[in-house]
This record gives C-alpha cells, structure tokens and sequence, in this order.
C-alpha cells in the first residue's frame, strides 16, 4: 500500500526567511504524481504544487518549489521569502495512475512569524 | 464558474439521526470523491466515482453511502450519525481526459458534529 509521510507536525519561520518542509512516500508504481496543498484557516485546500514522479526536473511555481529525489522517495517544498499569508497547514499528497487515488500525509502547520 | 460548492458549510447532528451532504460541480468532470478530514489523520477517502451511476468504496467507507444519479452531483449520505463521524468533509472533483488529470480540485468543506 501506498504510504505519505510528514514527520514535522509543526514548524515555524520569519517573515522573508525561508523554509523547508519535508515529505516522504512509499511506492512501488512507476507512473505517480506528487502534490503539496495548502489549508489556510478558511480550510479550503489550495494546490500550491505538482511534480510528474517521470520527471527529474524540480517543479517551480513563484516562491514554492520542490527538491524531488526519487530513488529516496522524498518530495520536499521550499518557501522562499515567507508571507504571513504562507501561513496554513500544508498537506504533501501522492497520486497513482493506477490506483487513480489520491493519498495524504498527515500535514505540517507552518507559522510565519512577523 | 464556482467550481466545486458543498452544502451545508455546517451541521449538528443527534446521534442516530440521518443527513445528506451535497456537492455539486459544474468544471463537467468526471470523476468525483468524498474525503473526511480528522485532526493528526490527513484526509481519507471515503467513497468516489468515475462516472453518473457508478460508485466505488475508498478507504474509509464504513457508515457512509453515495449516490452519482447526475455528473455535477455527488450526495453523501449517513444513515444513523455517530459521535465518531464527527469530521470536516472535503468533496473534490477531477478530468480523466484533460492534461493534467491527476488533479483534483476541493470544495470548500462541511463540518459536522455528531452529539
């Protein structure tokens, strides 16, 4: 079975500093996706990022991007220059083409401080 | 265009009692998923389906029927509400066919509480 694993419940950062959070997964597919969602308090989940596990290149989207190892199985995202509104809990998630299901970890909530 | 929308956004529930959860999409996509979402558990699936009429049991199903009698709906029903299911439900939305189907897109949640 497919597995996600966040092993920072909580982290904390200043503003315009960055920061990493960490995710790893256990697969044995060789077709997945890779996501990371942002809940702010409105707990609406937001995707910030996404990463085709065929692809070796790091998915880049404005200040979020990712450090994607795949023979380890890790899928870290780093927050460059940190917002106050980067405040939420962010949830790495794995998806397979053959399961077509869409697994979570168990998130890590990330506070920005002023 | 409003995406994925949920009703209620809240609702309190006796034990035993009965309700539905509504989600209604209007993106035409394909498949559609119920998720519950505990504090310290991430989000688990609890039911989802590829297609009107067609439903599939998830991870977590127990307590819990669907119905897909049209696209854009996706109804969750708890027939006899327990304290345990007491959760945030997060209904989500994907395109089999479009470039990126592997993602999904979220609705905004119905928290219930079951007393």
């Amino acid at each position: 079975a497919q597995t996600v694993t966040q092993s920072q419940p909580e982290m904390s950062v200043q503003e315009a500093e960055t920061v990493t959070l960490s995710c790893t997964y256990d697969t044995s597919e060789n077709n997945y996706y890779l996501f990371w969602y942002k809940q702010p308090p409105s707990r609406q989940m937001i995707l910030v990022i996404r990463q085709e596990a065929y692809k070796q290149q790091n998915a880049t989207e404005n200040r979020f991007s990712v450090n994607f190892q795949k023979a380890a199985k890790s899928f870290s995202l780093k927050i460059s220059d940190s917002q106050l509104g980067d405040t939420a809990m962010y949830f790495c998630a794995w998806y397979g083409g053959a399961t077509n299901k869409l697994i979570f970890g168990t998130g890590t909530l990330l506070a920005v401080q002023p | 265009n409003a995406g994925v929308t949920q009703t209620p956004k809240f609702r309190v529930l006796k034990t035993g009692q009965s309700m539905t959860l509504l989600c209604a999409q209007d993106m035409n996509h394909e498949y559609m998923y119920w998720y519950r979402q505990d504090p310290g558990m991430g989000l688990r699936l609890i039911h989802y389906s590829v297609g009107e009429g067609t439903t599939a049991k998830g991870e977590v199903p127990d307590g819990y029927n669907v119905s897909r009698l049209k696209k854009q709906n996706f109804l969750l029903g708890l027939e006899s509400a327990a304290p345990s299911q007491t959760s945030v439900y997060f209904c989500a939305s994907s395109n089999p066919t479009a470039p990126r189907k592997e993602t999904q897109y979220f609705g905004p949640g119905t928290r219930l509480l079951v007393l």
